[in-house]
């Protein structure tokens, strides 16, 4: 079945620490891959996208994120983690089949940060 | 600039009740969409506009109603509330379909009892 998932539903992380959170999708063919974020009481936001080229695309707020098509995964990371970072982050598709209409969002990792 | 603006924030509906959610956005987008979040299951896609007067199903239409008179509004129309609309309700908007960026609004949260 076609599905976005996001193996991890809660991570905590010391700020500072490195990141990286996980997304795989299944779908026949490579669909357009996002990774979006809410904070506390907030609509999404989108942190970066990739349709095609190069497997490591750079976001906002100092985010990344690395396709590896090997694998269906589009895992987004992050160096060094700030407070504000605490968050919920949504990794998202756009199928290649249905009119390019339909985002698919996977279940979404709730980050939490240590000081 | 204001985005994307959603009303109410809150509310509160008794079984069989019926409302509308509404959706503005002024940058001049042709797409809209609505979606649901429910704790742990992400987005739903409920209903999407390509322009005036155009709509299509989602996801997880049942329940629900939408029109699109306008490019700036899209408002999201339950009849007969039922508890298991009980969610949080977000609008947002693209410049074009796919690759394009969506912006969301703040969200409204339903509880129907």
């Amino acid at each position: 079945a076609q599905s976005v998932t996001q193996p991890d539903i809660h991570i905590t992380v010391s700020e500072g620490a490195s990141l990286e959170l996980r997304c795989n999708y299944s779908y026949g063919a490579t669909p357009y891959l996002f990774w979006y974020v809410q904070s506390p009481g907030q609509g999404l936001q989108l942190l970066l996208k990739y349709f095609s080229g190069d497997t490591l695309v750079q976001g906002i707020k100092g985010f990344e994120a690395e396709f590896k098509r090997s694998q269906s995964s589009f895992n987004l990371r992050k160096p060094s983690v700030h407070w504000s970072d605490a968050a919920e982050y949504f990794c998202a598709v756009v199928p290649l089949s249905g009119g390019y209409n339909k985002l698919i969002f996977g279940a979404g990792t709730r980050l939490a940060v240590h000081p | 600039n204001a985005g994307v603006t959603q009303t109410p924030k809150f509310r509160i509906l008794k079984i069989g009740q019926s409302m509308t959610l509404q959706c503005a956005q002024d940058m001049n987008h042709n797409y809209m969409y609505w979606y649901r979040q429910d704790p742990g299951m992400g987005l739903k896609l409920i209903y999407y506009s390509v322009g005036a007067g155009i709509t299509d199903k989602g996801e997880v239409p049942n329940g629900y109603n939408v029109s699109r008179s306008t490019t700036e509004d899209f408002p999201l129309r339950l009849e007969l509330a039922a508890p298991s609309q009980t969610s949080v309700y977000f609008c947002a908007s693209s410049y074009t379909s796919g690759s394009s960026e969506q912006y969301f609004g703040p969200g409204t949260r339903l509880t129907v009892t």
